[in-house]
């Protein structure tokens, strides 16, 4: 079946620092992904739509400085948390579908960050 | 922001039992789909159901939708240790094509 592919699984990093994460389909392409962000113990919210070619749509509260969404191919889409501080510290999950209406969205492993 | 209420938001039930797990939400949507979260986890897709269907079956997984009441209900009949998780449902809504979860329920099956 189709596989979401997330990089990194765990960062722990200093205040400041900016972190990146991947998010890749392994077989098959994905001109929209998804990235959510989830709290302990809540359900995920989701922070933008990313599109292949162009600029992601971020929803509402979301900072579109703050969080940099690059989606340069039909492959991959990255997410840049900038200057991260320890309020950013989540669980950070993409997604991605195919083009076919209809079909569920494949989720990545996720990725833990914690901010220092 | 989020569209779907579940309920109940916790459950625990002994191995053998059925667990019934239900969802609400409030737009037209083109699907409804349950997944499946084990702790610090990604999510695993577990059934689909489309607005134009009302019941649906997977191994031990039964889902009903209701569209008139836009409600939803997932059914793990059987239930088994390692079924213990949360699970979300999420709809697919009609012109956004954005997917938007549940508050989740969060099963634990006793052995």
């Amino acid at each position: 079946g189709a596989v979401v592919s997330q990089h990194p699984s765990w960062v722990i990093c200093k205040s400041g620092t900016s972190v990146k994460i991947e998010c890749r389909s392994l077989d098959f392409q994905a001109t929209t992904m998804f990235w959510y962000r989830q709290f302990p113990k809540q359900s995920l919210m989701l922070m933008a739509t990313s599109n292949e070619g162009s600029k992601a749509t971020y929803e509402q509260g979301v900072e579109k400085d703050k969080f940099l969404i690059n989606h340069a191919s039909l492959t991959l889409s990255t997410l840049t948390v900038t200057s991260a501080h320890p309020e950013d510290s989540s669980f950070y999950i993409c997604s991605a579908r195919d083009a076919l209406v209809n079909q569920p969205q494949h989720f990545g492993d996720g990725t833990r960050l914690s901010i220092l | 922001s989020q569209q779907g209420e579940e309920d109940p938001q916790a459950l625990s039930i002994q191995e053998g039992e059925n667990a019934t797990m239900n969802c609400s939400y409030k737009t037209s949507i083109n699907n409804l789909q349950w997944y499946r979260q084990n702790s610090g986890r990604g999510l695993v897709h577990l059934i689909l159901i489309r607005s134009n269907e009302r019941e649906k079956h997977s191994g031990r997984l039964r889902v009903t939708l209701d569209t008139s009441k836009k409600s939803s209900s997932l059914l793990i009949t059987a239930s088994r240790a390692a079924d213990t998780a949360s699970y979300f449902c999420a709809t697919d809504a009609r012109n956004t094509g954005k997917l938007i979860f549940g508050q989740g329920t969060t099963l634990q099956v006793k052995p």
